[in-house]
């Protein structure tokens, strides 16, 4: 089966510019993920998606970040404005079902943030 | 609140001796408890889970672990490290509540030396 694709793979923008990611879970899998992994801690849950309703987002700084998941397929997770801070790997991973027990979470290799 | 603990965020072994990552979690009820292993820019990949059951789980690539309850643990371990074990591991926890979420702790990054 597919893999959970996510693009850009890399971004380089300036501070105060807005970014997006894409992801596309596999098939089939109900729940999305969107993760933010900053350099040398593990990843942190930004937001959770349960077809396209939101689960969590208790983690998501709601002033900046945004993210939708239309028609419960694709995601993408937005950032405007962007501060130095967010630079990070951001990964999405998607689950058969609402993961974390008899549900394995597959991750999509992430995009790599740099914000200048 | 649930916590996932890594003790040493680097280890360094020899090819072919044993490996030993470390990991400890908080939480008044088992949780349930995962390895995930990270190459150099790629995604997370389950190595193995605990949920219910046998307390020493093996998974993939040689890889076992076990849950200890006294000791709230959960050590990965394997007999004889090769050269492309080198990577972040990273040990995760689920509470066994609706909300499905996974914690992840700090990550070890194991080096292999030749």
């Amino acid at each position: 089966e597919a893999g959970v694709a996510q693009s850009p793979r890399y971004k380089i923008i300036e501070k105060r510019q807005s970014v997006a990611f894409w992801c596309n879970p596999i098939s089939g899998h109900a729940t999305l993920y969107w993760y933010q992994q900053i350099l040398g801690q593990g990843p942190k849950l930004l937001i959770q998606f349960q077809n396209n309703g939101v689960v969590d987002d208790s983690q998501l700084p709601k002033d900046r970040f945004s993210a939708e998941r239309l028609k419960g397929v694709d995601s993408t997770l937005k950032i405007q404005p962007a501060k130095l801070e967010d630079s990070a790997v951001y990964l999405c991973a998607s689950s058969l079902e609402r993961g974390g027990g008899a549900s394995p979470l597959h991750f999509g290799n992430g995009t790599r943030l740099t914000v200048t | 609140a649930q916590s996932v603990t890594q003790l040493g965020s680097h280890v360094s072994v020899s090819e072919g001796a044993l490996v030993l990552l470390r990991c400890n979690y908080s939480s008044s009820v088992p949780p349930y408890l995962f390895w995930y292993v990270q190459y150099p820019n790629q995604g997370l990949q389950l190595l193995l889970k605990y949920t219910t059951g046998a307390t020493l789980v093996k998974g993939i690539n040689g890889f076992e672990a076990e849950f200890k309850k006294s000791e709230t643990s959960f050590h990965l371990t394997k007999p004889s490290a090769h050269m492309s074990d080198a990577a972040e591991y990273f040990c995760a926890v689920s509470p066994m509540d609706s909300s499905y979420k996974l914690i992840f702790g700090s990550g070890t990054r194991l080096l292999v030396r030749p």
